[in-house]
């Protein structure tokens, strides 16, 4: 069945630092594919998506590729704030497989200052 | 409201006991899921509804639970005889159903259960 891998965390970064979480996926076809944070005391909100093989989802600083060759969809962040510590959630979706959400484990990010 | 609506937000409840958690979706979207996330845990799946589908039940991890959606609209979750390991953040979502899957979910702010 689909299936989402991310990086274990918890990922410790010093602020500016550059950010990748890496994350990859198992389909039987062409799924959409999303990453979803989770602020402390917040619920869960998207953060960006790619529908398609090439796609790159962007939103607040941060960016994914949507890699349908080598099956990944890695987050990135050139300098990361503080505020940017959170807990964020791969996911993908695929139609013929009912459309249902599939997440990752998720991997926690903590930034110092 | 415009967003995923959760009730009760904070659930105490004696272990044994019965609990319903409700889930107002938004307005016109098909899809509808539970999730459960336990502390410092990521997001354990339990069902999904998909329009006038048989629900994906896959995730329940016991015959103790249930869920129901009517209408399409509002759901319940029902846990019967709730233990101490049914402590956790329940969290519902919505989203619709496009030609090419789902587009994003949209998550309430979740109802924390804790069974004592």
């Amino acid at each position: 069945g689909n299936s989402v891998t991310q990086m274990e965390g918890p990922v410790t970064l010093s602020e500016e630092a550059f950010l990748t979480i890496n994350c990859t996926y198992t389909a039987t076809g062409y799924p959409s594919l999303f990453w979803y944070v989770q602020y402390p005391g917040e619920g869960l909100q998207l953060l960006l998506k790619a529908t398609k093989a090439d796609d790159k989802g962007s939103n607040k600083g941060f960016e994914a590729t949507y890699r349908k060759e080598t099956t990944s969809f890695h987050l990135e962040k050139g300098s990361v704030q503080v505020s940017d510590s959170a807990v964020y959630f791969c996911a993908l979706s695929e139609f013929n497989q009912g459309g249902k959400l599939i997440f990752g484990q998720g991997t926690e990010l903590s930034v110092k200052p | 409201g415009a967003g995923v609506s959760q009730s009760p937000s904070n659930k105490v409840t004696e272990k044994g006991k019965d609990v319903e958690l409700r889930c107002d979706p938004i307005s016109g979207h098909t899809a509808l899921y539970w999730y459960r996330q336990s502390l410092g845990q990521g997001l354990e799946f339990l069902i999904y509804f998909q329009g006038n589908s048989a629900p994906d039940k896959s995730g329940l991890p016991s015959d103790r639970f249930s869920a129901e959606r009517t209408g399409g609209s509002v759901s319940t979750l029902t846990i019967q005889r709730t233990q101490q390991e049914d402590s956790a953040v329940y969290l519902c979502a919505s989203s619709f159903m496009g030609g090419r899957g789902n587009t994003e979910a949209f998550f309430g702010q979740g109802t924390r259960l804790t069974v004592v």
